[in-house]
């Protein structure tokens, strides 16, 4: 069974901060996925990566397969961005497996 | 965009009854759903794999015969929970894996959070 470890748990910066936060695993796996999950519980899938980095607007999704470890940053931090922000791994199209997250907050 | 709808966002409900949660793709085919619950502070676990057309597969340590799973159509899934106790308050969500041609992701259901009384 795949461990997914995250740090930080809880993070807080000011806007236009540059955030990163990591995510491990243990078990070799197909893809690695970032989702977004707002106060209400819903859940947003923000990247799915099994090699090398990806970009979406200020988003920043890194992989190193080898090292078993992904990162997510964030750059110019706004306060929209605070959210909880969840590392998950799967094997194939199976259900995922999924990290504690990490709690954001981003004060003006 | 692949769109997903679960329902209803919330309940609640007496010891003892049953509460039915649905989740459905609205714009593509799902032979496969996946079922995941999450306690209060805590991450996201799965529970059960919904697959059109024939038996739920549960992960380990979760009652299938206390969440009965239906996956009676290519758009709609349904997970039960049976004669639900407080331990069973839980945010309860589904997600559908997406892409025409090739895997592309998941997208996921808006949840639905459970409180038993």
């Amino acid at each position: 069974k795949n461990e997914v470890e995250q740090s930080p748990q809880n993070l807080t910066a000011q806007e236009g901060e540059f955030i990163t936060i990591n995510c491990s695993y243990s078990v070799g796996i197909s893809a690695l996925h970032w989702l977004q999950q707002h106060p209400g519980g819903g859940i947003v899938s923000l990247f799915m990566l099994s090699s090398g980095k990806k970009k979406h607007g200020r988003l920043i999704a890194t992989i190193n397969i080898q090292e078993k470890h992904s990162s997510l940053h964030i750059t110019a931090s706004h306060p929209r961005d605070s959210a909880v922000y969840i590392c998950a791994v799967s094997v194939g199209a199976d259900g995922l497996t999924f990290g504690k997250g990490t709690h954001l907050i981003i004060q003006p | 965009g692949a769109v997903v709808s679960q329902h209803p966002s919330w309940v609640i409900c007496k010891s003892g009854t049953s509460v039915k949660i649905e989740c459905r793709s609205l714009d593509f085919q799902a032979t496969t759903m996946f079922w995941y619950r999450q306690f209060p502070k805590q991450s996201l676990m799965l529970m059960a794999t919904s697959n059109e057309g024939s038996k739920a597969t549960y992960e380990q340590g979760v009652e299938k015969d206390k969440f009965l799973i239906n996956h009676a159509s290519l758009t709609l899934s349904t997970l039960t929970v049976t004669s639900a106790h407080p331990e069973d308050s839980s945010f309860y969500i589904c997600s559908v894996p997406t892409g025409t041609h090739f895997f592309n992701g998941y997208t996921f259901g808006s949840g639905t959070r459970l409180t038993v009384v």
